[in-house]
């Protein structure tokens, strides 16, 4: 099945400690990206990429990192300098070749415990 | 930034009654794409409307663009259950491909049996 895969589903952090969401696609699409959904609200762009070893800034990035070093991966770290983590995580890709539309995962939920 | 708002943020309807769900956002845009989202799960391409489209259907769908009152809307025909969810208005903004989108805060639409 071709898609979007993010990993876990729930996840806990405890004060102080980094935390990794995974998100695999074998969609073969150069551009991906990570959203932060609160309850209620639409959706805010963390990071974004659009090839490999390059990603930038979205709305909201203060207190997140990411990586891109394979076309297939595009992990988001949330660190301790996040004061308010909890949220729902979701992440994209999509190319050009289809008007840019984005394909989502199934989203992973972060709680603090 | 948020670019599109939806209106109502809320909206509850019999089967069989037609939805309608407004949009609107700031400023020049390639395209607008609308999305669906079941509770607690990624979010699903419905359609996309380009910048020189004024309406487009798909099934059940119709959607309008109106670019000199910056607006769009989402008509749903003959509603089921199943159209149960939040939909999203996005916008990919012109002067410069850089792929990303911005998201309205969304509208709940309860479709009662």
């Amino acid at each position: 099945d071709g898609g979007i895969t993010q990993s876990p589903k729930y996840l806990f952090r405890k004060e102080g400690q980094n935390v990794t969401l995974s998100c695999e696609q074998n969609l073969n699409h150069d551009a991906m990206y990570w959203y932060r959904q609160d309850p209620g609200q639409g959706l805010r762009l963390i990071y974004y990429s659009h090839i490999v070893n390059d990603f930038q800034k979205g709305d909201i990035a203060e207190g997140y990192s990411v990586s891109r070093e394979k076309k297939e991966s595009f992990p988001l770290t949330v660190t301790s300098a996040q004061k308010n983590p909890t949220a729902f995580y979701l992440c994209a890709s999509s190319t050009p070749k289809a008007q840019n539309i984005q394909y989502f995962g199934a989203g992973t939920r972060l709680s603090v415990l | 930034s948020q670019q599109g708002e939806e209106d109502p943020q809320a909206l509850s309807i019999q089967e069989g009654e037609n939805a309608t769900m407004n949009c609107s956002y700031k400023t020049s845009i390639n395209n607008l794409q609308w999305y669906r989202q079941n509770s607690g799960r990624g979010l699903v391409h419905l359609i996309l409307i380009r910048s020189n489209e004024r309406e487009k259907h798909s099934g059940r769908l119709r959607v309008t663009l109106d670019t000199s009152k910056k607006s769009s809307s989402l008509l749903i025909t003959a509603s089921r259950a199943a159209d149960t969810a939040s939909y999203f208005c996005a916008t990919e903004g012109s002067g410069g491909s850089n792929y990303k989108l911005t998201f309205g805060k969304g509208t709940l639409l309860t479709v009662n049996p």
